[in-house]
C-alpha cells in the first residue's frame, strides 16, 4: 500500500537559514512525488513535481527537491528561507490518487 | 487561467442538518478530485471523477456523503446528515485527464472549510 511519512511534524527555522523537509514513502512501482505548501486559509499550491529522469527537481519560490530511490526519499530544499515560507507543507505520492503526509508546519524567526 | 473554484469557503451547520459544497474545476480538466482535510492532517481523498463517471470511491463514506459531477464539468458534495467527526476542509482538486502530458499533476482550490456544532 501506498504511505508518505513526514518525520517533523513542526521545525523553526530563522530567516535567511537553510531549509530541508524530509519525505519518505512506499510506493510499489516507480512513484510519481509531488510537494505542496498550504497558508492558513487556503488550498494546496503545487511546489514541485518528479515523473522520471534528473533526480534533482527545481521548482517556484526557489525550493528543489531530490529523489532518492535507495532511500526511498524526496526531501525539500531551499537554500536561503524568507518569512513569507512559513507555511505548512505536504509531500504525496502517486498517479491519479494521491497519498499525503501528514504536512510539516514550518515557523520563520524573524 | 482560472483556477479551480468552490463555493462557499465557510460553512457552520447543526449535527444532523444537511450540507452541499461546490465545485468548479479548471476549464477542460477531465479528471476532479474530492479530499477531506481534518486538522492536523494531510488530505484523503474521498472520490475521484473522471468526466462525469466514478472512477474511485472506495473512501466515501456512503451513508451520508454523496458526490456528483453532472456533465462532467461542476461537481457537488453532499452530506446527510453531517456528525461532529466531518468537521474539516474539504478541497476540490482537477487535474487535466489520462491523455494529457501532464495528467498527473493535481491543481487545488481553495477549500471548504466546514464546522459541525
Amino acid at each position: 500500500a501506498q504511505s508518505v511519512t513526514q518525520p517533523d511534524i513542526h521545525i523553526t527555522v530563522s530567516e535567511g537559514a537553510s531549509l530541508e523537509l524530509r519525505c519518505n514513502y512506499s510506493y510499489g512501482a516507480t512513484p510519481y512525488l509531488f510537494w505542496y505548501v498550504q497558508s492558513p486559509g487556503q488550498g494546496l499550491q503545487l511546489l514541485l513535481k518528479y515523473f522520471s529522469g534528473d533526480t534533482l527537481v527545481q521548482g517556484i519560490k526557489g525550493f528543489e527537491a531530490e529523489f532518492k530511490r535507495s532511500q526511498s526519499s524526496f526531501n525539500l530544499r531551499k537554500p536561503s528561507v524568507h518569512w513569507s515560507d512559513a507555511a505548512e507543507y505536504f509531500c504525496a505520492v502517486g498517479a491519479q490518487k494521491l497519498v499525503f503526509g501528514q504536512g510539516t508546519r514550518l515557523t520563520i524567526n524573524p | 487561467e482560472a483556477g479551480v473554484a468552490q463555493s462557499p469557503r465557510y460553512k457552520i451547520i447543526e449535527k444532523r442538518q444537511s450540507v452541499a459544497f461546490w465545485c468548479n474545476p479548471i476549464s477542460g480538466h477531465a479528471t476532479l478530485y474530492w479530499y477531506q482535510q481534518i486538522l492536523g492532517q494531510g488530505p484523503k481523498l474521498l472520490i475521484q471523477f473522471q468526466n462525469n463517471g466514478v472512477v474511485d470511491d472506495s473512501q466515501l463514506p456512503k451513508d451520508r456523503f454523496s458526490a456528483e459531477r453532472l456533465k462532467g464539468v461542476d461537481s457537488t458534495l453532499k452530506i446527510q446528515p453531517a456528525k461532529l467527526e466531518d468537521s474539516a476542509v474539504y478541497l476540490c482538486a482537477s487535474s487535466p485527464g489520462p491523455l494529457a502530458a501532464s495528467s498527473y499533476t493535481q491543481y487545488f482550490g481553495p477549500g471548504t472549510r466546514l464546522t459541525v456544532l
